[in-house]
């Protein structure tokens, strides 16, 4: 696609509930970034993956929350037993290169603003 | 990891007039130092960025400098505009990136 690409735009759940945020990079982009980001604040990272490996999981709060991008190209975070906490705006972001090797730019997503009640 | 820290968190200026944000980072290994604008309600951005083998790059009224002696960095804007007007994030980065809380610029017509 011509952009980073982001659904459900928009999610409001119960608090328990599990959801699952889904990204789709732009075509050909190797590395694939999950961001948080609060309002006002930076983004705040979570992890990352080179092609369909996951590089970096440092970032995710705790066991509730895991990613996967099984073909290289989508991903899907999700958040099992959803809490109040958990709500922000998840952002995910691609670049071209491989990361560590020739950190490039990120193409951030629109987003998906989470609302836990 | 990697720690950024980044000033001022707000900053409001004359149009016409400059405007400077600076980070500084923990990370030695750190050789990838972006910025990016993030309009009001949009997505961050990139505007300009630098790595670690060069200490200054100049894009028209935007410039950034390194010194990674200092582990600082800044972000300089000349003539301001008011379309400058947005949150600037600055980053770091050895494997991903981290971002820095950001700085919301205003310009004053």
């Amino acid at each position: 696609g011509a952009g980073v690409s982001q659904s459900p735009r928009y999610k409001v759940t119960k608090r328990g509930q599990d959801v699952a945020l889904r990204c789709d990079p732009i075509s050909g982009h190797v590395s694939l970034y999950w961001y948080r980001q609060a309002l006002g604040q930076g983004p705040e990272f979570l992890t990352y993956f080179n092609y369909e490996a996951q590089q970096d999981k440092s970032g995710l709060p705790n066991d509730r929350f895991s990613a996967e991008r099984p073909e290289g190209s989508i991903s899907t975070l999700t958040i099992q037993r959803t809490e109040q906490r958990d709500s922000a705006m998840y952002r995910c972001a691609s670049s071209l290169g491989v990361t560590g090797m020739n950190t490039g730019e990120l193409f951030f997503g629109e987003g998906s603003r989470l609302t836990v009640l | 990891g990697e720690n950024v820290e980044q000033h001022p968190s707000t900053l409001s200026v004359q149009e016409g007039d400059s405007a400077v944000i600076k980070c500084t980072y923990s990370d030695s290994a750190s050789n990838y130092f972006p910025w990016y604008k993030q309009e009001l309600g949009k997505r961050p951005q990139l505007i300009i960025d630098i790595r670690s083998n060069v200490g200054e790059k100049k894009d028209q009224r935007i410039a950034v400098t390194l010194n990674k002696t200092a582990k600082h960095f800044s972000l300089h804007i000349t003539e301001t505009q008011p379309e400058d007007s947005a949150v600037y994030f600055c980053a770091a980065s050895n494997n991903m990136l981290t971002f820095g809380g950001g700085t919301r610029l205003m310009v004053k017509p």
